[in-house]
């Protein structure tokens, strides 16, 4: 059974931060990884998918890296602002292609 | 382009009661998904479909029935709902391949 772990559980930060969070999974036999974002009361949007092939994917201000022999995933957000604040969540998706297990999320606040 | 809708948006129960949530995606994707989100707990999957007329259980599946007898829609079911089952449920769909998960936006369902 897939395990995702997300450290730090929560983070604080002043604004122009870059910030680095973490995702480790236990079962490395996976078809790809997505982080998401989700804001309070709301529903989860997709921010970044690494193919189990690829070791980085990069979007803006985001960049995630996928070790996937050491079952670890890191998104890096650069330059953080308030409108970063949110709760951040990995899920590698199984080798199978259909079921996806999530993290229990980095929950982040950007101070102005 | 509508996406992934959930509905109702909000729901409150008796014990005992039934009810069923509706998710309607408009982007002909295979896979269809049922997560519930409680406080400390993260995203656990209840059900999940790789394809209309086919479902399977997921991590959390005791309580709760789906259906998928089109393919744009999966039907989460409560026969006799109980106080436990209070809490956030989104639907989610994805395509074939490497196709990055789209979720709706959630409908908070409370059991008294």
């Amino acid at each position: 059974k897939q395990e995702v772990t997300q450290i730090p559980a929560a983070l604080s930060v002043p604004e122009g931060e870059n910030l680095v969070l973490n995702c480790s999974f236990t079962d490395s036999a996976i078809y790809n990884l997505q982080w998401f974002r989700q804001d309070p009361g709301k529903g989860l949007t997709s921010l970044l998918l690494i193919q189990s092939s690829q070791r980085e994917q990069t979007s803006g201000r985001l960049n995630a890296s996928l070790d996937k022999s050491s079952g670890r995933s890191t998104l890096y957000i650069a330059a953080s602002q308030p409108g970063d604040s949110a709760t951040y969540l990995c899920a590698p998706i199984g080798a199978a292609g259909n079921k996806l297990t999530f993290g229990g999320g980095t929950r982040v606040l950007v101070k102005p | 382009n509508a996406g992934v809708t959930q509905t109702p948006k909000f729901r409150v129960l008796k014990t005992g009661q039934s009810m069923t949530l509706l998710c309607a995606q408009d982007m002909n994707h295979e896979y269809m998904y049922w997560y519930r989100q409680d406080p400390g707990m993260g995203l656990r999957l209840i059900h999940y479909s790789v394809g209309e007329g086919t479902t399977a259980k997921g991590e959390v599946p005791d309580g709760y029935n789906v259906s998928r007898l089109k393919k744009q829609n999966f039907l989460l079911g409560l026969e006799s709902a109980a106080p436990s089952q209070t809490s956030v449920y989104f639907c989610a769909s994805r395509g074939q391949g490497n196709s990055p998960l789209h979720f709706g936006n959630g409908t908070r369902l409370t059991v008294t």
